[in-house]
């Protein structure tokens, strides 16, 4: 069975403080590993897609990368608007499935 | 660009009651997914449509949740009779073929 580990569940940081969120994964075939912002009230947002171990993805102050067993979602001098929930998810290869999600890491940047 | 719409955003009901939920997916997108998310976890797949067809639901309570996709595009999910552990969020998804998943907003159901 499929299995996805965040951490932490939890991380404060100061504004401008960089950090990085870990994602572990067990899968039998990975077809592509998924970030996602998701705030108070609302439905995720997507961010990024990974495919293959080495692969980095930036947007913003956020890079995403990724190793055969874990991905990391860098965030570089954060700010406040950046306090939300990061979902990673990982889609099992083959074919076209759903995608299995990690309980999120909650981000909180104070000014 | 239109995102994926659902309704209602928010339902309280008593449990043995039944509630209906309705998702309409972005324009173009054949695939449709519905997810459950409990209060401080991460979506957990209920069903998959494939157009009108259904992929997986191997994870849907079968007993009391059914869902339906007609003519391929809007879907429909439905709960009856509503327990308690059915409070959650009920978030729709729509993808096109293989490619990354957009979330509705959600509905946010509440059993008494």
């Amino acid at each position: 069975e499929d299995q996805v580990t965040q951490s932490p569940e939890a991380l404060r940081l100061q504004e401008g403080e960089s950090s990085s969120l870990n994602c572990s994964y067990t899968v039998s075939g990975l077809r592509g590993l998924f970030w996602y912002r998701q705030d108070p009230g609302k439905g995720p947002e997507f961010l990024f897609t990974l495919y293959s171990a080495g692969e980095e993805k930036e947007k913003e102050r956020l890079k995403a990368t990724l190793t055969k067993k874990e991905s990391f979602l860098h965030i570089t001098a954060p700010k406040p608007e950046d306090s939300a929930t990061y979902l990673c998810a990982v889609q099992e290869a083959p074919g076209r499935r759903a995608l299995t999600f990690g309980s999120g890491t909650r981000l909180q940047v104070q000014p | 660009e239109a995102g994926v719409a659902q309704s209602p955003r928010y339902k309280i009901i008593e449990k043995r009651q039944s509630v209906a939920f309705w998702c309409n997916p972005i324009s173009g997108h054949a695939t449709l997914y519905w997810y459950q998310q409990i209060l401080g976890q991460g979506p957990k797949l209920l069903i998959q449509f494939q157009n009108n067809g259904v992929v997986d639901d191997s994870q849907l309570p079968k007993d009391r949740f059914s869902a339906e996709r007609l003519k391929g595009v809007d879907s429909t999910l439905k709960i009856q009779p509503a327990k308690l552990e059915d409070s959650a969020v009920y978030l729709c998804a729509s993808s096109l073929e293989g490619a990354a998943q957009y979330f509705g907003p959600g509905t946010r159901l509440l059993v008494l």
